[in-house]
């Protein structure tokens, strides 16, 4: 079935260092690859989302990497921010529906 | 806000009871998905909606569990005879239907089952 994991669960960073979250997913056919952040008591909001066609892209001091092959993908974030702190959970869906399989998230804590 | 919008945002409930909660997509917005969040969880899928159409139902959606999108724009998720474990934050999302159009949140509804 479809699935998808997340490690770490929990990953407490010093200001200024980066942070790595890495995800797997099960079914080949998945082709959009979101991340979302979740502040306590939040909505989830989109941060990066790469599609199948491209290996990496970048935003600022985010980055997202896929291996198809593998059926990898992670997040990175480089000099990581006290507002950083939060909730990420990356996700998983085909373009024909559109719904979204999530990892079980990872809670980021960035130590001033 | 022209948000997606879901009320109410807290509803506490005795177990046994009905509840329906309300979800207004971004208008222009064909999709409509229904999560179920618990706490230290990633949202799990429940169904989604392209128009009125309700075109994918997840195992998790039991039969107490209905939902609609009469209009093709706003939706509705029951619950009927509510049980403690349906204690959760339900959220919709909206998107378009181009390919791997960014799904929008609301902000939940927060249900207590007591």
């Amino acid at each position: 079935g479809e699935n998808v994991e997340q490690h770490p669960s929990t990953l407490s960073v010093q200001e200024g260092d980066s942070a790595v979250i890495k995800c797997t997913y099960s079914d080949s056919a998945s082709n959009y690859f979101p991340w979302y952040k979740q502040e306590l008591g939040k909505r989830p909001q989109l941060i990066i989302d790469i599609r199948s066609n491209v290996g990496e892209k970048k935003d600022q001091r985010i980055a997202v990497t896929l291996n198809k092959t593998a059926k990898h993908f992670s997040l990175h974030i480089t000099e990581t921010q006290p507002e950083d702190s939060a909730v990420y959970f990356c996700a998983a869906s085909k373009s024909n529906t559109g719904k979204l399989i999530f990892g079980q998230g990872t809670t980021l804590q960035v130590k001033p | 806000d022209t948000g997606v919008s879901q009320n109410p945002r807290h509803k506490i409930t005795k177990r046994g009871q009905n509840v329906t909660f309300r979800c207004d997509p971004i208008s222009e917005h064909n999709r409509l998905y229904w999560y179920r969040q618990t706490l230290g969880q990633g949202p799990e899928f429940l169904t989604y909606f392209q128009n009125e159409a309700q075109l994918e139902k997840s195992r998790l959606l039991s039969d107490r569990f209905s939902a609609e999108r009469p209009k093709g724009s706003f939706s509705t998720l029951e619950i009927q005879r509510t049980e403690q474990g349906d204690s959760a934050m339900y959220l919709c999302a909206s998107s378009g239907d181009r390919l791997n159009t960014e799904a929008f949140f609301g902000q939940g509804t927060r249900l207590t089952v007591v």
